[in-house]
């Protein structure tokens, strides 16, 4: 299985200021076909996971542009330029390139 | 707009069988570029993918290792559901589970629809 590891765990951030999660694949996410197969998914307390990036850098439909996705490879980073107190939650990262699909363990968000 | 309804037990005794049903409504169970997952979520595990079943030109279904023999998907096309049945339960079974579509689309590939998740408490 493909091992997902976000560092830090957790993140007390002020509001305004940015913050940034790195994401390391145990084996490389790039396709044959040139897709890098890397979504970060946001948690709200009480709900279901939601996607925020997909393919590495891709913001979905509606996701602010505060967020931002990156990297390549194996090593990956979510950044959120500056911190809302609606970002609080827990954030994954996640592969699709291989079976078993893996998730993170998750990154808590909190703001000071 | 898509949207998942989940149904089933919220408590089941151990070594039975856990049975929960996903309905989908604003697409088609047998769609092109979608595939219907089943995820769950403990304190202890995380975020587990547990299997999938998808149709192209016949029905497609992949289990993760941990469930293998234990665990079996189904797609019903005349009610638009898919549905997991989980053989032989532990407490280790206790979990939220979210019945889960990842679109597949030549620059989209994610999971974008859950359901809101049910609490599954394996308790004797």
């Amino acid at each position: 299985d493909i091992v997902m590891t976000q560092t830090p765990l957790s993140l007390s951030v002020t509001p305004g200021q940015p913050a940034s999660i790195s994401c390391k694949s145990s084996q490389s996410l790039l396709d044959s076909d040139g897709k890098t197969h890397l979504n970060w998914y946001q948690q709200k307390p009480g709900q279901p996971p939601q996607v925020l990036i997909y393919e590495v850098s891709n913001r979905f439909s509606g996701v602010p542009d505060r967020f931002s996705g990156s990297g390549s490879g194996t090593d990956f980073t979510l950044k959120i330029s500056r911190v809302e107190a609606e970002d609080v939650g827990v954030y994954y990262c996640m592969q699709s390139i291989q079976l078993p699909w893996t998730f993170g363990q998750g990154t808590k968000v909190e703001i000071k | 707009q898509v949207q998942l309804q989940q149904s089933g037990p919220a408590l089941v005794k151990p070594t039975q069988t856990l049975s929960l049903t996903c309905t989908i409504s604003g697409d088609s169970v047998s769609g092109n570029g979608v595939i219907w997952n089943w995820i769950r979520q403990s304190p202890s595990r995380g975020l587990e993918w547990l299997g999938r079943t998808f149709y192209t030109s016949k029905w497609n279904n992949d289990y993760a290792v941990s469930v293998i023999g234990r665990m079996t998907i189904k797609a019903d096309t005349s009610k638009n559901q898919f549905s997991l049945q989980l053989n032989s339960v532990t407490p280790e079974d206790t979990a939220v589970y979210y019945c889960v579509r990842f679109l597949v689309k030549p620059r989209l590939n994610t999971f974008d629809i859950w359901d809101q998740g049910t609490m599954v408490t394996v308790s004797s």
